[in-house]
């Protein structure tokens, strides 16, 4: 049973540019969650998908926008790129309304912004 | 903000139990702690979690004080490669809401 997976592991963009990353969510999971993490801080929460809806969403401005598709995928998208970007963006999966459920991380993509 | 608290940095030998104490002393009927680990800033790993009973699986142990004011997780035998950064996050499970990360424990198991 494969893992939460995203791609690509590491990518490096210029200023201004756009970026798309990817994530697979564990199979069974239909809720996909983006999260980006600073080096040196925890993980922040950015948005959560839920039956192709953004459903929840943090402190991020609209440069940051994503999709699920109907077999539960996501993407994330950020616009015009700056160089504060820079970080590993997590993307997390669970079954939504399910008691005790648990939230499963990918390894995460490592973006870099020059 | 994070309903945590937990010490900067810990060590342990190698070999011994490491205890991960921390404090949530808002926590409210329905919420469960959980645990989760990052190790070379990977993706973070679940390990536990658990409502008011004390929890073991095969990584960990999770003991919650009676007022569930505060958890220790416990690792039974350390090894190098449980150094990693460990997060103690409260949330209601059930509803598969954001998990809000505070700064964590950074532990070290020293050979």
């Amino acid at each position: 049973d494969a893992g939460v997976t995203q791609s690509p592991t590491h990518l490096i963009k210029t200023r201004g540019q756009q970026v798309t990353l990817r994530c697979s969510p564990k199979s069974g999971h239909d809720t996909v969650s983006w999260y980006q993490q600073a080096l040196g801080q925890g993980p922040q929460f950015i948005f959560q998908y839920y039956e192709e809806e953004e459903r929840q969403r943090g402190n991020f401005p609209d440069r940051f926008s994503g999709h699920q598709f109907p077999n539960y995928s996501s993407e994330l998208n950020v616009n015009a790129l700056l160089l504060g970007d820079s970080a590993l963006y997590l993307c997390a999966s669970s079954r939504d309304r399910v008691i005790g459920n648990t939230i499963y991380f990918g390894e995460g993509s490592w973006l870099t912004v020059v | 903000d994070a309903k945590t608290t937990q010490p900067t940095s810990m060590d342990c030998a190698e070999g011994r139990a490491a205890n991960l104490p921390c404090n949530h002393s808002t926590i409210s009927g329905n919420e469960y702690v959980y645990w989760y680990r990052q190790i070379h800033s990977q993706g973070p790993q679940y390990i536990i979690h658990g409502l008011k009973n004390n929890e073991t699986n095969e990584m960990a142990s999770l003991i919650i004080t009676e007022d569930r004011k505060s958890s220790t997780l416990i690792l039974p035998h350390a090894t190098l490669r449980d150094t990693a950064v460990y997060y103690c996050i409260v949330r209601v499970a059930g509803l598969a809401q954001k998990l809000v990360f505070g700064q964590g424990t950074r532990l070290t198991i020293n050979p």
